[in-house]
């Protein structure tokens, strides 16, 4: 059961750049969250946004939910190449987290 | 050092055999679960389970088996009945609730022979 949709699917950019991501969902949620995966390894939670917070930092990353659009957008300011990676919103609603298929972030030096 | 970890990082089945991925975590969670992703998706949710000796089938669960008889382990086995069973294996785990931060281990990798 999909929930949540990233957009777009696949970003390249420059070091240096900021990279914007953004994740649409159906159904109300509990909370979203953003995870990381490097090819071929397991997920790393990023950040946790609950529905009653409309932007949340961490380091160089930004992250806004927007429950009336049912959207929210992370921001990654300033690329690195070990930023590289795929990215993942997960919503949070009934019993589960729902993942959506991921946005592959490519950064060149 | 806290964490999760699974084991083997590749595995191998041939074709009728059950096979069983490992899954250990240390950091004292009551809830862990078992994910199949396949190339370019998202990951699908086979089961869970918040509590020792209990687990609830996730979206999944067709053709694979797990067991929770400690709280730090939660094995799972795919049974010849999966019959497309070649996918990349994620663990995690995570406080309580199924809907709170996840922590993932690295992940297993099956290949059919």
């Amino acid at each position: 059961s999909q929930q949540g949709e990233e957009d777009p699917q696949a970003l390249s950019i420059q070091e240096g750049e900021n990279a914007t991501m953004n994740c649409s969902y159906k159904t109300s949620i509990n909370n979203l969250q953003w995870y990381r995966q490097n090819s071929g390894r397991g997920l790393v939670h990023l950040i946790l946004i609950r529905s009653n917070e409309r932007e949340k930092h961490s380091g160089r990353l930004r992250v806004t939910l927007d429950t009336s659009k049912k959207s929210s957008s992370l921001l990654i300011t300033a690329s690195r190449a070990a930023d590289t990676a795929s990215y993942f919103c997960a919503t949070a609603s009934g019993t589960a987290l729902i993942f959506g298929k991921g946005t592959t972030l490519s950064v060149s030096s | 050092d806290g964490g999760i970890t699974q084991s083997p990082k590749y595995l191998f089945r041939k074709e009728g055999q059950n096979v069983t991925l490992s899954c250990e975590q240390n950091l004292n969670h009551d809830a862990m679960y078992w994910y199949r992703q396949d190339p370019g998706q998202g990951l699908r949710l086979i089961y869970y389970s918040q509590i020792v000796n209990d687990f609830q089938k996730g979206d999944i669960a067709e053709g694979y088996s797990v067991s929770r008889e400690k709280k730090e382990s939660f094995p799972l086995t795919v049974t010849s009945a999966q019959k497309n069973p070649t996918a990349f294996y994620l663990c995690a785990s995570s406080t309580g609730t199924l809907q709170e931060t996840q922590y993932f281990g690295p992940g297993t990798r099956l290949l059919v022979l």
